[in-house]
């Protein structure tokens, strides 16, 4: 079974700039999370996806949004990047929300903001 | 308001010895500990977990304890092995959080041939 596929793996971007990262879960898994790992502040949750709703935001401003398609795959989008947003940006996918099924990592986005 | 902690940044030890990594968390409303294992470059791989109404889960050479009344968990990983060495996070999740996990800062492990 294929894993969690994120494209594209590395992104440079100037600072204004607006960037869309793609998330692909594992086949049959309907929840999507999207992480953020900086040096200072580790993993830091972005939101969460079932069902093409939100279910779920963290503490980022209202420049990170998501969205997820019928068929589970999910976008994150960017809007007018600082220097601050470079970072790996790791989607997650499980199969429910909340079942305690272990969230399944793709190896990441790694944003560059210049 | 850092919920998980690592306080270990890096644990260094032989091949062979057994690994002990350890977390603390201050959120009483956790109820499932998870860990994963992250090498350069990849994404955090799912390690081994617990729910809150156990105090021990063992998976081959994982090991994971849970002692609720300290809110503090442990991975034992015996014997340890070079392959073994990457950053290992802790994270947690409650009832009300969905598939949210809030994670500590990692330990890099190292072991040494």
């Amino acid at each position: 079974k294929a894993g969690v596929t994120q494209t594209p793996r590395y992104l440079i971007k100037t600072r204004g700039q607006q960037v869309t990262l793609s998330c692909s879960p594992i086949s049959g898994h309907r929840s999507v999370s999207w992480y953020q790992q900086t040096p200072g502040q580790g993993l830091q949750f972005l939101f969460e996806y079932f069902s093409e709703t939100q279910r779920n935001k963290g503490n980022f401003p209202g420049r990170f949004s998501g969205r997820q398609f019928s068929n589970s795959r999910s976008e994150m989008n960017v809007s007018t990047l600082e220097l601050g947003d470079s970072a790996l940006y790791l989607c997650a996918s499980s199969y429910g929300m909340g079942d305690n099924s272990p969230l399944h990592f793709g190896n990441g986005t790694r944003l560059t903001v210049t | 308001d850092q919920q998980v902690k690592q306080n270990s940044p890096s644990l260094s030890v032989q091949e062979g010895r057994i690994s002990i990594l350890n977390c603390d968390y201050t959120n009483s409303m956790f109820d499932y500990f998870l860990w994963y294992k992250k090498y350069p470059a990849e994404g955090p791989t799912f390690l081994i977990s617990i729910s809150s109404i156990k105090d021990k889960n063992e998976d081959g050479r994982f090991t994971v304890f849970l002692n609720k009344s300290a809110k503090h968990l442990s991975l034992h990983i015996v014997p340890s092995q070079p392959g073994d060495s990457a950053v290992y996070f802790c994270a947690a999740s409650g009832e009300t959080s969905g598939s949210r996990l809030t994670f500590g800062e990692g330990t890099q492990l190292t072991v040494n041939p």
